[in-house]
């Protein structure tokens, strides 16, 4: 089962321009992760925010995170065309005693930087 | 090695026969775990590895899906009586379980292309 949900499923936006994708998730977490996909390839981690911070900046990227609301944004400034790619978000939690760390992926956001 | 490494990069294989998908994660890392992606989906968790152990097998659909790591490095995720719904893309992915206060970052594999006909 996934238990994120990105939203929007797509954004095309012009180069230069601000990209925003946000995540809702439905249980507790111990922190939520971002990655990127190019088409064809392997997961890249984006960046990391745990469950007691509210806000993170690596970069060009922001993420936000509402545990309250079960809710996390990422920002990409200054889109570039090479940030065309699919994010995806990841909760992690723990189980089996605290020992299992599992991180469950959402459906993703695919992203269209046009030049 | 540097990264992660997964063979064969794409497999076709008729339905009914088996397949092994194997799986070299990085050296060191503990934890390894494989996912499954169909298209315009994101990664579905499998199983998971923690040393030679699956320590969480849950995402397994059914009983023709089985993985090992004998030695705690190297793993293979074998399907066997392949249909054609188990066509995607398998992901395996490590991570050195405990660093940074167990927030973990999975580093995954290119993947490999598993059609089914």
């Amino acid at each position: 089962s996934q238990q994120g949900e990105e939203d929007p499923q797509a954004l095309s936006i012009q180069e230069g321009e601000n990209a925003t994708m946000n995540c809702s998730y439905k249980t507790s977490i111990n922190n939520l992760q971002w990655y990127r996909q190019n088409s064809g390839r392997g997961l890249v981690h984006l960046i990391l925010i745990r469950s007691n911070e509210r806000e993170k900046h690596s970069g060009r990227l922001r993420v936000t995170l509402d545990t309250s609301k079960k809710s996390s944004s990422l920002l990409i400034t200054a889109s570039r065309a090479a940030d065309t790619a699919s994010y995806f978000c990841a909760t992690a939690t723990y189980g089996g005693g605290g020992s299992n760390y599992k991180l469950t992926f959402g459906k993703g956001t695919l992203l269209t930087v046009n030049p | 090695g540097a990264g992660v490494s997964q063979t064969p990069s794409n497999k076709v294989t008729e339905k009914g026969k088996y397949v092994e998908l194997r799986c070299d994660p990085i050296s060191g890392h503990t934890a390894l775990y494989w996912y499954r992606q169909s298209l315009g989906q994101g990664p579905e968790f499998l199983i998971y590895f923690q040393g030679t152990g699956a320590a969480d097998d849950s995402g397994l659909p059914n009983d023709r899906f089985f993985a090992v790591r004998p030695e705690g490095s190297v793993s293979t995720l074998k399907i066997q009586r392949t249909e054609r719904g188990d066509s995607a893309v398998y992901l395996c992915a490590s991570s050195l379980k405990g660093a940074v206060s167990g927030a973990n970052v999975l580093t995954f594999g290119a993947g490999s292309r598993l059609t089914v006909l």
